[in-house]
């Protein structure tokens, strides 16, 4: 079974600082996405990470994945108060065949940044 | 291009009714899902369907059903309403299933109140 944890699961930070939010995956991953959701409201697509070593960087957010380590990270940079909201880590095995069940989501990480 | 698009977006039911939610998918989309989020369990994968067909489901009971017609839009279905069935219910699109499908986008989802 297919196990996603993410840490911390719950961040207070201040405006400027820097942080890591961190997804770890018990099996083999196709695919991995980040999600952003505000109280309320949907999901909304931050990143798509496919192959090992990959890294994509949108403004003050940054996604990187370990296919060996099965590990992904969430970094913030220079972190402002829009950038509150609950960040989720999912894993897409459908390519791995087996009937693989749509996406499995982390708990998500609450953060909170403080002016 | 728009989105996907769900109704209701919200619900009142009481315990024992059933209830019919509807999603259309982002135009050219052909693979359609379903998930409930409830602060409890998080987000959890309820079924897919692609070309009409149910190709996975996740670990609900039968009361939760759904289909998909020839336009690609979907309808999930929940029977005899337990009070637990309170949740975000949100759909997802992609092109198609399995990794060629590209990115799978979320619903603003239908919020259902169950008393």
């Amino acid at each position: 079974e297919l196990k996603v944890e993410q840490n911390p699961l719950f961040l207070s930070m201040q405006e400027g600082k820097n942080y890591t939010i961190y997804c770890n995956y018990s099996t083999t991953s196709d695919r991995l996405y980040w999600y952003r959701q505000d109280p309320g409201k949907s999901l909304e697509s931050l990143f798509v990470l496919l192959s090992n070593g990959a890294v994509k960087q949108e403004g003050r957010l940054m996604a990187s994945l370990d296919t060996k380590a099965r590990l992904s990270t969430l970094h913030i940079t220079a972190a402002v108060h829009d950038l509150s909201a609950t960040y989720f880590c999912a894993v897409d095995r459908s390519g791995s065949g087996g009937g693989a069940d749509g996406l499995t989501f982390g708990k998500g990480t609450h953060l909170i940044i403080q002016p | 291009k728009a989105g996907v698009t769900q109704t209701p977006r919200y619900l009142i039911k009481t315990r024992g009714q059933q209830v019919t939610l509807s999603c259309s998918p982002i135009s050219g989309h052909r693979s359609v899902s379903w998930y409930q989020q409830t602060p409890g369990q998080g987000l959890q994968f309820l079924f897919e369907y692609f070309s009409e067909t149910q190709r996975n489901k996740g670990n609900f009971p039968g009361r939760f059903s759904g289909r998909q017609f020839s336009n690609s839009r979907s309808e999930m279905n929940v029977s005899t309403l337990e009070l637990g069935d309170s949740a975000l219910y949100l759909c997802a699109s992609s092109q198609e299933p399995g990794l060629a499908g590209g990115v799978t986008f979320f619903g603003p989802g239908t919020r259902l109140t169950v008393l």
